[in-house]
């Protein structure tokens, strides 16, 4: 079975360029999630979706970060423009949309912006 | 203000011993909570998990104790292997069912 897939593994850009995030969650969890991790911070939640729809994007640090999830099997994160203290791994996680259920993660996109 | 914490950032323990992990939570209102692993350049991965219905749930060599009444769980390992090497994040759900992490433990099993 196909886990999480995460698009591309790193990035590294000049800042003040448009930076697009791509996943694609396991088919048939209807809950996605994108996390950043820094060194600081650790593993945050930035904004999560149940069916398509955003829930909560009380995470985004600013508005130069956006998320879309289209439809079920595909969701962007898009920063524009990028800053260098954007640089960090960035996680995007799937889930049932129910009790009890836990969340899986992809691999990971390590974005450097320069 | 952190709402799960992990006080130790590291852990070393000897091939066979056990490695107990710990976290505590300050909100009284978590009902699930989950142990992820994570190797570096990889997402983490889910590990364990536990309903606050419960005290203990045991999987093969992990286990996670929960003590609701100190706000506290625990991820039990034994006997540790060398392959259990990775850092470990403790998580709970918060009510909208986002999860809410802990900065990690790195667990060093030597041989």
């Amino acid at each position: 079975d196909a886990g999480v897939i995460q698009s591309p593994r790193h990035e590294v850009t000049e800042m003040g360029q448009e930076v697009t995030l791509r996943c694609k969650p396991i088919s048939g969890h209807n809950s996605l999630f994108w996390y950043r991790q820094t060194m600081m911070r650790g593993l945050e939640l930035l904004i999560y979706f149940n069916n398509n729809v955003p829930i909560d994007d009380s995470g985004m640090p600013e508005d130069r970060f956006s998320a879309k999830m289209p439809n079920a099997s595909f969701s962007t994160l898009k920063i524009q423009p990028s800053e260098p203290r954007d640089s960090a791994v960035y996680f995007c996680a799937s889930s049932f949309l129910g009790i009890n259920q836990p969340q899986h993660f992809g691999d990971g996109t390590r974005l450097s912006i320069l | 203000d952190q709402q799960v914490k992990q006080n130790s950032p590291s852990l070393s323990v000897q091939e066979g011993r056990i490695s107990i992990l710990n976290c505590d939570y300050t909100n009284s209102m978590f009902d699930y909570f989950l142990w992820y692993k994570k190797y570096p350049a990889e997402g983490p991965t889910f590990l364990i998990s536990i309903s606050s219905i419960k005290d203990k749930n045991e999987d093969g060599r992990f286990t996670v104790f929960l003590n609701k009444s100190a706000k506290h769980l625990s991820l039990h390992i034994v006997p540790s292997q060398p392959g259990d090497s990775a850092v470990y994040f403790c998580a709970a759900r918060g009510s909208q069912g986002n999860l809410i992490f802990g900065k990690g433990t790195k667990l060093s099993v030597k041989p």
